[in-house]
């Protein structure tokens, strides 16, 4: 089965500072995808990035980047430049094969003005 | 295009009773997953309908069902009302494909009394 852990419960970060959510995930698959989700206090989840496991390219998106380390099965998100509107619970999600989603448990960050 | 809907927003119920979630995809979108979010158990997976037939589910009981149109629009019915069933009932929606990325609604918060 899938399993995905997030072992930082809580964060906080500068504005403007860079910072880095931990992901871990185990899976039998080789080809899969990797989520990034964000769910501000307005509780509307919303995506933030997407990477492709058979892409050896971390994908980025504005301000956010993956760092993908496949053979060590982890998925973290940097945050450069971080702003008061990244305040947010974000939740690492990953699809099994039946594209069921299975989310971390959520790292809570704070951007501190 | 228009995002997920997720009617009704708030939700107050009682014992016993039960409840239906309806949920409207992005238009072109086939496939709509649901999720129970709750501070304890986190985010959880109930079912996914594609073309009107279920094609995953999770592990939750019987009292949990669901069903999808031929517009793609789905509801979910929750039987026989538990406290434990107070939660966020998540909406996403998505084309399809496997690793495909899933669209969220705003959720329906659901207290039961």
């Amino acid at each position: 089965a899938q399993t995905v852990t997030q072992s930082q419960p809580e964060m906080s970060v500068q504005e403007a500072e860079t910072v880095t959510l931990s992901c871990t995930y185990d899976t039998s698959e080789n080809n899969y995808y990797l989520f990034w989700y964000k769910q501000p206090p307005s509780r509307q989840m919303i995506l933030v990035i997407r990477q492709e496991a058979y892409k050896q390219q971390n994908a980025t998106e504005n301000r956010f980047s993956v760092n993908f380390q496949k053979a060590a099965k982890s998925f973290s998100l940097k945050i450069s430049d971080s702003q008061l509107g990244d305040t947010a619970m974000y939740f690492c999600a990953f699809p099994n094969t039946g594209n069921q989603f299975y989310f971390g448990t959520g790292t809570s960050l704070t951007v501190i003005p | 295009k228009a995002g997920v809907t997720q009617t009704p927003r708030y939700l107050i119920k009682t014992r016993g009773q039960q409840v239906t979630l309806s949920c409207s995809p992005i238009s072109g979108h086939r496939s709509v997953s649901w999720y129970q979010q709750t501070p304890g158990q986190g985010l959880q997976f109930l079912f996914e309908y594609f073309s009107e037939t279920q094609r995953n589910k999770g592990n939750f009981p019987g009292r949990f069902s669901g069903r999808q149109f031929s517009n793609s629009r789905s509801e979910m019915n929750v039987s026989t009302l538990e406290l434990g069933d107070s939660a966020l009932y998540l909406c996403a929606s998505s084309a399809g494909q496997l690793g495909g990325t899933q669209y969220f609604g705003p959720g329906t918060r659901l207290l039961v009394l």
